[in-house]
């Protein structure tokens, strides 16, 4: 069966910090992964998507990927409050289809 | 661009009652819409990948009698949970993806159904 796998935290990091969340997949033929943040009572959204090895940057946000570990992380430089929520780690199976990590908590201290 | 939109957003509903969540791409065609069920402090749980004008896929564990979905148009996609019981209490998102081109999922609010 296909994992996705995260720390279920919380994670707490203070403001203006480095908040990094990472990921580990079951399956080594995935080739599309994505990072979503969602707020307690609604529904996610896409924050990052990365499909080969190495770093994306996106603003404040970098996903990393490294297949051979078969592992995928997320920073985020100068973390606020406001970017406190849930973060979704998902790879993508199927055509179209999603299977998600378990989601991991940040709390952003200001 | 690429709104998804459910409906409702919250229902209360007796045990033993059918209620329908309506999935509704607004902007663009959705030749695939999947089903996503998430009890509290877990993750989303892909239920079913519904494609227009055929029948449903369910993953391992759904039962497809008591989880209907119907894809009746490429901009509307409906999960109708019969005789709901409080276990099914649980919030429901659906998702989209765009016919023709990027493998986008857009995710609609979610449904938060409480049955009691």
């Amino acid at each position: 069966q296909k994992e996705v796998e995260q720390n279920s935290g919380p994670l707490s990091v203070p403001e203006g910090a480095i908040a990094s969340l990472n990921c580990t997949y079951s399956d080594r033929g995935s080739q599309s992964f994505f990072w979503y943040r969602q707020y307690s009572g609604k529904s996610p959204e896409l924050i990052m998507s990365i499909y080969s090895n190495g770093d994306k940057e996106d603003g404040r946000f970098t996903a990393q990927l490294n297949k051979a570990s078969q592992y995928v992380s997320l920073l985020i430089r100068d973390s606020q409050p406001s970017d406190s929520a849930t973060y979704l780690c998902a790879v993508r199976v199927g055509p179209g289809k999603l299977i998600f990590g378990q989601g991991t908590t940040l709390q952003v201290k200001p | 661009g690429a709104v998804v939109s459910q409906h409702p957003s919250r229902v209360i509903c007796k045990s033993g009652t059918s209620v329908k969540i309506e999935c509704r791409s607004l902007d663009f065609q959705a030749t695939t819409m999947f089903w996503y069920r998430q009890f509290p402090k877990q993750s989303l749980m892909l239920m079913a990948t519904s494609n227009e004008g055929s029948k449903a896929t369910y993953e391992q564990g759904v039962e497809k009698d008591k989880f209907l979905i119907n894809h009746a148009s490429l901009t509307l996609s409906t999960l109708t949970v019969t005789s709901a019981h409080p276990e099914d209490s649980s919030f429901y998102i659906c998702s989209a993806r765009a016919s023709g081109g990027t493998n986008e999922q857009f995710f609609g609010p979610g449904t938060r159904l409480t049955v009691l």
